[in-house]
């Protein structure tokens, strides 16, 4: 069964530097997501992504972030200064369609990602 | 703004039993979807079963079933013939017809014994 693989598995980064967190989504999906845990904390949304733009997005979703599907396969998270509040596991997904409401979000294995 | 409230932080179950996972949610629309996700120790979130808010019928997924009340905005999942296999965090969550976010509950840990 196709599944949403994420690369790093586990990512340590000092603080204010840039990491680009990678996602190759299930390859007959056209929506994108990716979706923040804090330690001990509930699974947040930051943004979902569709035909190359971003759909709808969170607060937590600022300016720091970015998202980009640089190929017909990879989907990336950039942070671009991270802070401390960064270190999270961060979970990619992907959806066939959401139009009729039918489909569902595969998630990814996440990646952990530490900010010293 | 929709929020998931899953009241129990862990709950254990002997294998073979039945056990029973709660969930509220808090919403104004009328159109949305429910969905547990479970995610064993590997953390990897499977989707479990899904409930469509126009649907009157509760969701079944083999052992696993829902009791879909939405007037009292409940939503809870019922695991029979509890499974070693079963253990692991099990999350609600809710999308809103209009959107593509799912919001999710804190979890609840299920730990099936022997």
């Amino acid at each position: 069964e196709p599944e949403v693989t994420q690369t790093p598995s586990h990512q340590v980064t000092q603080m204010g530097q840039e990491v680009i967190l990678r996602c190759v989504p299930i390859s007959n999906h056209l929506y994108f997501y990716w979706y923040r845990q804090i330690l001990g904390q509930k699974v947040e949304f930051l943004v979902s992504f569709y035909n190359n733009e971003i759909s709808e997005k969170s607060e937590i979703f600022d300016d720091q972030f970015s998202v980009e599907r640089p190929d017909g396969s990879n989907f990336t998270l950039k942070i671009r200064s991270t802070k401390l509040e960064d270190s999270a596991m961060y979970f990619c997904a992907s959806s066939r369609r959401t139009w009729s409401g039918q489909e569902t979000q595969y998630f990814g294995p996440g990646t952990r990602l530490l900010v010293l | 703004a929709q929020t998931v409230t899953q009241s129990q932080p862990e709950m254990s179950v002997q294998e073979a039993e039945t056990v029973t996972l709660s969930c509220t949610y808090d919403t104004s629309e009328n159109n949305y979807y429910l969905f547990w996700y479970k995610q064993p120790p590997s953390r990897q979130m499977i989707l479990v079963i899904r409930q469509e808010a126009y649907k009157q019928q509760n969701a079944t997924e083999n052992r696993f079933s829902v009791n879909f009340q939405k007037a009292a905005k409940s939503f809870s999942l019922k695991i029979s013939d509890s499974q070693l296999g079963d253990t692991a965090m099990y999350f609600c969550a809710f999308r809103g017809g209009g959107s593509e976010k799912l919001v999710f509950g804190k979890g609840t840990k299920l730990t099936v014994n022997p």
